[in-house]
């Protein structure tokens, strides 16, 4: 089953402006990792947030985590073209022995 | 420094075949995983393999199966082949586990007929 769900599940903004992307997970966890993913490409990783951590920046990116709501945020700044692609969040749920879940995904398109 | 490589690229099969990929990970990493993405879905884990042995499975039947070797590279079997096995398929490395940032291969789109 797949414990993360982004949302929305498709976003489309002029290249310039910011754009967000929702997560909500399930199950207790011991991270939360967010992934790119360009058509047809292997997935990227971005950053990981540990449980214990409520906010985490690398470059353009900035990713929230509130465990009470179970839910994760990613925000891109500054947008380009090439930020164009699939965004993922993963979660790895403690205790859990089926590896990394990963939800459906957001399709993020940055207008030139 | 060589990433995760994946062989084949593509493949067609017909259903009820039997199919192998192949996966060699990034240097320096001894964990492999490998992951089933259908069209419009997110990736779904397979297992993950670590010195040699299954350590983790995810909801996948019987006939998926896997192997790692001493230099770490992994193979993905698939036996009696259904149309709903068509996906692309995804191998990650990682070093000890998934608690690490996984480094995917491009994958090797599989399509049966």
């Amino acid at each position: 089953s797949q414990q993360g769900e982004e949302d929305p599940q498709a976003l489309s903004i002029q290249e310039g402006e910011n754009a967000t992307m929702n997560c909500s997970y399930k199950t207790s966890i011991n991270n939360l990792q967010w992934y790119r993913q360009n058509s047809g490409r292997g997935l990227v990783h971005l950053i990981l947030i540990r449980s214990n951590e409520r906010e985490k920046h690398s470059g353009r990116l900035r990713v929230t985590l509130d465990t009470s709501k179970k839910s994760s945020s990613l925000l891109i700044t500054a947008s380009r073209a090439a930020d164009t692609a699939s965004y993922f969040c993963a979660t790895d749920a403690r205790g859990g022995a089926d590896g990394l879940t990963f939800g459906k995904g957001t399709h993020l398109i940055i207008q030139p | 420094d060589a990433g995760v490589t994946q062989s084949p690229t593509h493949l067609i099969k017909t259903r009820g075949q039997q199919v192998t990929l192949r996966c060699s990970p990034k240097s320096g990493h001894d964990t492999v995983s490998w992951y089933q993405q259908a069209l419009g879905q997110g990736p779904q884990f397979i297992f993950q393999y670590y010195e040699e042995e299954e350590r983790q499975r995810g909801n996948f039947p019987d006939r998926f199966s896997g192997h790692q070797f001493p230099n770490y590279s992994s193979e993905l079997n698939v036996n009696a082949l259904l149309l709903g096995d068509s996906a692309l398929y995804l191998c990650a490395s990682s070093l000890e586990g998934i608690r690490s940032p996984l480094h995917f291969g491009n994958g090797t789109r599989l399509t049966v007929t």
